[in-house]
């Protein structure tokens, strides 16, 4: 257990909807990174938040959009949902040393767009 | 241009045998870190090593090492003595620039590992 939580873990939904991801970081780490997992992208980098603000982005839609909340838990959210969004969208978490490199990364959410 | 490489798209090896595989890099940046992830069926991603790019001696963490060589670019993952646990994906990924805290990865497409009783 890498101490990072998602939720929902499995979501079914229609295209043209729009759906929430929530993520919450391990304890103390003030970072959070959204990854998506596809059989035809395979794993890239949505976007990454530090604190509550925005640092980088990625291969990441118009479509989506996430935040960072005070709390430091973090939602992805997903609209217009299309066929191809159906994928396994993970969360990671890192603390903030410089000395640290590992990214804990959740169990993932696997979304299903029919 | 790929920046991860790994070119086995799927590996067979016996129980207690070890295994090497594969992954070469592209980067122009001096600072750069390297890693390993276990991805087994259950879905989720489990750091398993990690290499940085000024570090002297290749990392190892119980049965698995990462063979380094920087000249070539690459960054092997050996796994000694097999075990039937590891049969999973694995992806070698890479964070480009220092390790200033913020580190986006850029994985590769992954090796399916068997291992066979």
């Amino acid at each position: 257990d890498s101490g990072v939580t998602q939720t929902p873990k499995h979501l079914i939904t229609a295209t043209g909807q729009r759906v929430t991801l929530r993520c919450s970081p391990r304890s103390g780490d003030l970072s959070v990174y959204w990854y998506q997992q596809s059989l035809d992208q395979g794993l890239q980098f949505l976007i990454h938040y530090y604190n509550g603000e925005e640092r980088a982005k990625g291969n990441i839609l118009e479509r989506f959009s996430a935040q960072q909340f005070p709390d430091l838990h973090s939602e992805l959210n997903l609209s217009s949902l299309e066929l191809g969004d159906s994928a396994l969208y993970f969360c990671a978490s890192s603390p903030r040393t410089d000395t640290y490199n590992e990214q804990f990364f959740g169990p993932g959410t696997r979304l299903t767009v029919l | 241009a790929q920046k991860i490489t790994q070119t086995q798209p799927g590996m067979f090896v016996q129980e207690k045998e070890a295994v090497t595989l594969d992954c070469t890099y592209d980067t122009s940046d001096p600072s750069y870190g390297l890693f390993w992830y276990k991805q087994p069926s259950s879905g989720e991603m489990i750091f398993l090593i990690y290499q940085g790019s000024y570090d002297q001696q290749n990392a190892t963490e119980g049965r698995y090492s990462l063979n380094f060589q920087k000249a070539r670019k690459s960054a092997n993952l050996v796994i000694s003595a097999s075990q039937l646990g590891d049969s999973a994906m694995y992806f070698c990924a890479m964070r480009e620039g220092p390790n200033t805290g913020f580190q986006k990865l850029v994985f590769g497409t992954g090796t399916r590992l068997l291992v066979s009783p």
